[in-house]
């Protein structure tokens, strides 16, 4: 079967750094996204990266290991508006989106 | 308006009821899509439509009918539901239904509560 894994929960101080984990199983590969969805509203894009390394977007970076199935999200001088749920969501080999069930991430001041 | 639309944003009926919900993109995209979200797991992905085409069903029950009159507009019609299918029910477009860069822009969501 195909999976994500996610933490479901994680804390954090504001201005200090965090890194959320993916690791996925799945048919394929065809690139990766990273979501991100306040509460009561859309999930909107963050970054995708299909080629293993680190892309750079101001405060959030994505990193992605093909080998090893493995993808993180890093976010920087954190705000407390940064607290939000995080998705991870999988391209397979059929061109289908495979979703993780999310990271909720609650920022303390 | 811009982006992806959705009404009604909430939405409370009883199990014999039918409701439709509406979902409205302005982004010129080619695909349409419907997805369930419940808290705490991943997003499930209900139905998609390309060119106003059906291209995906994956087993959804009968009591949720979909219908997309042209490529701007979906809408999910809903019947006989049962209180287990109260969730997040949330409407995405992309510029096409393949591909491996096929970024979905999201509508806010209906907070649906079934009695």
């Amino acid at each position: 079967g195909q999976n994500i894994d996610q933490p479901t929960e994680m804390t954090a101080t504001e201005g200090a750094i965090v890194q959320i984990n993916c690791t996925y199983q799945t048919s394929g590969f065809n690139g990766l996204f990273w979501y991100q969805q306040h509460a009561g509203e859309a999930p909107t894009f963050l970054s995708y990266n299909v080629l293993d390394g680190l892309e750079e977007k101001g405060r959030f970076s994505s990193f992605l290991s093909r080998s090893k199935g493995y993808s993180y999200l890093l976010l920087k001088e954190l705000q407390m508006k940064d607290s939000a749920s995080y998705l991870c969501a999988v391209v397979d080999s059929n061109y289908q989106l495979i979703w993780g069930a999310g990271t909720k991430l609650i920022i303390k001041p | 308006e811009t982006g992806v639309t959705q009404t009604p944003r909430h939405l409370v009926m009883g199990m014999t009821n039918k409701k439709s919900l509406k979902c409205e993109q302005h982004l010129g995209h080619n695909a349409m899509y419907w997805y369930k979200q419940s808290a705490k797991k991943p997003l499930e992905l209900m139905f998609v439509y390309s060119l106003e085409e059906r291209v995906e069903n994956n087993s959804v029950p009968s009591r949720f009918s979909p219908e997309c009159p042209n490529s701007s507009h979906l809408f999910l019609h809903l019947h006989t539901l049962q209180p287990e299918d109260s969730a997040l029910y949330l409407c995405a477009s992309s510029q096409t239904s393949g591909g491996s860069y096929n970024e979905q822009f999201f509508g806010p969501g209906t907070r649906l509560t079934v009695l």
